[in-house]
């Protein structure tokens, strides 16, 4: 079946302004992670999904960034005012069962580049 | 917050050589997970432990709880295994906590 897609695949946008990525989790699964990757590093927690509530938004650096998934399937990460220090890939991943032993099924990731 | 280390961070080795990736945590868990990243950034689950040891082909991997250590080993290594090996704990609150990974070991096998 289909994995969790990711697009853009690539996002180029300049300081200031506003983007939206979107992630499509694979079918039935009910948890959505969000995760950022900067260059050479291990990825970063973001957020994470239960349904269509936001079970632990801890990891979202700061009130620019804002994640929805208003059916509890699609879901979109949004980002207010850019940084330059937002370039990153950002990641998502989706898992049947939140429990400590499911599986997280990664995207290919948006390469966002702020200039 | 979970502390995740790995080493070594870079790892050159020949084709058919016994690789051991390890990784270790500050604090308890509920489960750890080995994550594969190749070039272009798709990331495939490849183990997820709570206990013990568990084997998939020529990939095993172990974890030592009281310890807080888990290793990741390849035996008859090939040059398609060269990615980014990548150590993620899953905190004690289990679904309610995202993963918290170690920044990777790149891992070249050369033919």
């Amino acid at each position: 079946g289909a994995g969790v897609s990711q697009t853009p695949s690539n996002k180029v946008t300049e300081k200031g302004k506003y983007v939206e990525l979107r992630c499509d989790p694979i079918s039935g699964h009910t948890a959505l992670y969000w995760y950022r990757q900067s260059l050479g590093q291990g990825p970063e927690f973001l957020i994470y999904f239960q349904g269509t509530g936001a079970a632990d938004d801890s990891g979202l650096p700061n009130d620019r960034f804002f994640a929805v998934r208003p059916e509890g399937s699609v879901s979109t990460l949004k980002i207010q005012r850019t940084e330059r220090g937002d370039s990153a890939v950002y990641l998502c991943a989706s898992s049947l069962d939140p429990g400590p032993t499911d599986t997280q099924y990664f995207g290919p990731g948006t390469r966002l580049t702020v200039l | 917050k979970n502390e995740v280390e790995q080493s070594p961070q870079n790892l050159t080795a020949q084709e058919g050589e016994f690789i051991t990736i390890n990784c270790s945590y500050s604090v308890g868990i509920s489960a750890l997970h080995w994550l594969q990243q190749h070039p272009g950034g798709g990331i495939v689950s490849l183990f997820m432990l709570s206990s013990g040891k568990k084997k998939h082909g020529r990939l095993i991997a172990t974890i030592n709880i009281q310890e807080k250590h888990s290793s990741l080993h390849i035996t008859a290594s090939h040059p398609r295994d060269s990615a980014v090996y990548i150590c993620a704990v899953r905190g004690p609150g289990g679904g309610a906590d995202g993963l918290t990974f170690g920044k990777g070991t790149h891992l070249i096998i050369q033919p």
